[in-house]
């Protein structure tokens, strides 16, 4: 069973880095045929997809965070991470972790983290 | 980008009911959607794939349909376990992007 676990500071300062780790137990990050991707939820808000990471290394964003989003893939300790630079409070939200099945290129999203709140204040 | 509008954004329904969420797209996205389930505090759950494959474990209650622009999530038979938030998500591009939601409550 995989199981995707994040990992990271809940508390942010504006105009610094929030940075964290998803873990991934169960399988390997390295597997053909999946993608493994970031998505956050604001308070009471819907998802919004920031970006995924094959194991290849390749990344893709979403335009309206790609200039601050960096996604990398570690595939010795099977986790990948997140770093969004300059935030501001408008990126406090519960991020998720999830794998995404690339059947065609991308896919559904059948495994997630369970999820963590960041929250960016002073 | 690909635009996923769902409606309605509130639906009320009763156990036993039969009900359907619209999700549609601004572009055609052939068959590439998916829908999910998501219970405050948790994670979303995967529901459906590909418009209308059902994930393994999810009851037979659930069924999807459509392609190109318009597609629909139904709930046969509304259990009281189903009162949750539903998002459909697209994947034809990729740049992936998530309906905005449906709030399924009970009446």
């Amino acid at each position: 069973q995989v199981q995707l676990q994040e990992s990271g500071p809940g508390l942010v300062k504006p105009s610094q880095t929030l940075s964290l780790t998803c873990t991934v137990s169960g399988g390997s990050i390295s597997s053909g045929g999946y993608y493994w991707s970031w998505i956050r939820q604001h308070p009471g808000k819907g998802l919004e997809w920031i970006g995924y990471i094959y194991y290849s290394g390749s990344t893709y964003y979403n335009p309206s965070l790609k200039s601050r989003v960096t996604i990398s893939v570690d595939t010795s300790k099977n986790q990948f991470s997140l770093k969004l630079s300059s935030v501001t409070a408008a990126d406090t939200a519960v991020y998720y972790c999830a794998r995404g099945h690339a059947a065609a290129g991308t896919g559904e999203f059948d495994y997630w983290g369970q999820g963590t709140l960041v929250t960016v204040s002073s | 980008d690909i635009q996923m509008t769902q409606s309605p954004s509130t639906l009320s329904a009763s156990v036993g009911d039969r009900v359907t969420i619209t999700c549609r797209a601004s572009q055609s996205i052939s068959s590439w959607l998916a829908w999910y389930q998501q219970k405050p505090g948790k994670a979303p759950k995967l529901l459906i794939y590909k418009a209308s494959s059902l994930e393994s474990g999810v009851p037979s209650r659930f069924s999807g349909s459509g392609s190109g622009t318009e597609f629909t999530l139904t709930i046969s038979s509304l259990q009281p376990d189903d009162f949750a938030t539903y998002y459909c998500q697209q994947y034809n591009s990729y740049l992936i992007t998530f309906g905005q939601g449906t709030r399924l409550e009970i009446k």
